[in-house]
């Protein structure tokens, strides 16, 4: 089994703030990454796919990068509506997410 | 537009059995895997299996593996996540989604599930 690890687990930001969220897989995974918001009571969402492809409809303050074992979800500016919680996967292995709350 | 929609919360108490379902819309039921998520209260996501709604292929986590069943009804284009015998354990939020290659890119709302005696 591949082992997703996300860090952080959480972090407190401001709107306006530059976010960076880190997965890392337990063996290469090439760019079979993908990235998940989810908010309270709602079912994730997709955001990125592939490491770096955009999720039709995603905002362009979202980036994702990386390949092989190390990847990164970055939210250039972050805005009210981008405070949730955001998961990594990997075929059928979820990273433990990290949650994104306000300073 | 892909539309899964699932059925609604369940109160049971263990022992007892269970299915929920996630009938979906806008799309070829039979084109692509489904899969199937569980989040406990406050956890994260964990992914407990995939159906193949064409032929009925699933594929199990090992911690699923002997205690959930998943199926698909193509007539109706609707998957199903079934319970012979629940646990109080079991109580979580579940989640179906469409799988394209390797991406879930259209979730169900989710169906809460408690268990308590």
């Amino acid at each position: 089994d591949i082992q997703m690890t996300q860090s952080p687990s959480s972090l407190s930001a401001s709107v306006g703030d530059r976010v960076t969220i880190t997965c890392r897989a337990s063996q290469t995974i090439s760019t079979s990454l993908n990235w998940y918001q989810q908010k309270p009571g709602k079912a994730p969402k997709l955001l990125v796919y592939a490491a770096s492809t955009l999720q039709g409809g995603v905002p362009s303050r979202f980036r994702g990068s990386g390949s092989g074992t190390d990847f990164t979800l970055t939210i250039s500016s972050l805005q009210p509506e981008d405070f949730a919680t955001y998961y990594c996967q990997q075929s059928y292995s979820f990273g433990g997410g990290t949650k994104v709350e306000m300073k | 537009e892909v539309q899964l929609v699932q059925s609604g919360a369940e109160v049971k108490k263990p022992g007892e059995s269970l299915t929920i379902s996630c009938r979906v819309s806008g799309y070829n039921f039979a084109t692509n895997w489904i899969a199937w998520v569980r989040q406990r209260p406050g956890k994260g996501l964990e992914w407990m299996g995939i159906i193949f709604p064409t032929d009925s292929d699933t594929q199990y986590r090992p911690s699923f593996q002997g205690h959930v069943t998943i199926s698909a009804d193509k007539s109706t284009s609707t998957a199903y996540l079934q319970w012979s015998s629940l646990r109080a354990s079991d109580t979580a939020m579940y989640y179906c989604a469409r799988l394209q290659l390797d991406e879930l890119d259209s979730w169900g709302q989710g169906t809460l599930v408690t268990v308590s005696s």
